[in-house]
């Protein structure tokens, strides 16, 4: 079975340039998350989504960022414009979640590491 | 707030020297402590999840522990394919509308030298 593809891999771009970042999540998962990975800060939520509709925002940094899921295999994250201190690996990841049950399971893709110059 | 610290930052061990991690975290309400394994380059790849103080899960040469305050992961008799970073996160909300967000650490990163 595919996990979470995510695209591009790699992305280099110079300050002020808009970035868009993209995420199929596993076939199936209702729920998806948007992070960021930095040396300094670690793992960090900037967003998720329920059945396509934003749940938790409040860790997206500023007005530059958005995030869509335009319907339930395809979300977006942009930045615009790009500074170089949101050079980052941004994760997208997905689960399941059925009823009252939370099974934990968050599946990550294989990240999109981005270049601010 | 939600905290969750790692230590060591790092740690190197010889092929088959025995060791734990540790996790403690301060959240309101754990509703769910989560280990995940983390190769350069990739994304995390779940581990286990503990619930409540007490609770132990174990997989090959790994094994999971949890109180009131902290988890161990316990690494036996590592091998080199080891070697990773692993990462601890809680969950301190519960609803499917709720906050789902998991807080991580910042991670151990474990080396196995054969």
């Amino acid at each position: 079975d595919a996990g979470v593809i995510q695209s591009p891999r790699h992305e280099v771009t110079e300050m002020g340039q808009e970035v868009t970042l993209r995420c199929k999540p596993i076939s199936g998962h209702n729920s998806l998350f948007w992070y960021r990975q930095t040396m300094m800060r670690g793992l960090e939520l900037l967003i998720y989504f329920n059945n396509n509709v934003p749940i938790d925002d409040s860790g997206m940094p500023e007005d530059r960022f958005s995030a869509k899921m335009p319907n339930a295999s395809f979300s977006t994250l942009k930045i615009q414009p790009s500074e170089p201190r949101d050079s980052a690996v941004y994760f997208c990841a997905s689960k399941r979640v059925q009823g009252s049950t939370y099974t934990g399971e968050l599946f990550f893709g294989e990240g999109s590491r981005l270049t601010v110059l | 707030e939600d905290q969750v610290t790692q230590s060591p930052e790092a740690l190197r061990l010889q092929e088959g020297e025995s060791s734990s991690l540790n996790c403690s975290y301060t959240v309101s309400g754990l509703r769910g402590l989560f280990w995940y394994r983390q190769d350069p380059g990739k994304g995390p790849e779940f581990l286990f999840t503990l619930y409540s103080a007490g609770e132990e899960k174990e997989k090959e040469r790994l094994k999971a522990t949890l109180t009131k305050k902290e988890s161990f992961l316990h690494i036996t008799a590592p091998k080199p394919e080891d070697s990773a970073t692993y990462l601890c996160a809680v969950q301190a909300r519960w609803g499917l509308q709720g906050a789902q967000k998991l807080v991580f650490g910042q991670g151990t990163r474990l080396t196995i030298n054969p």
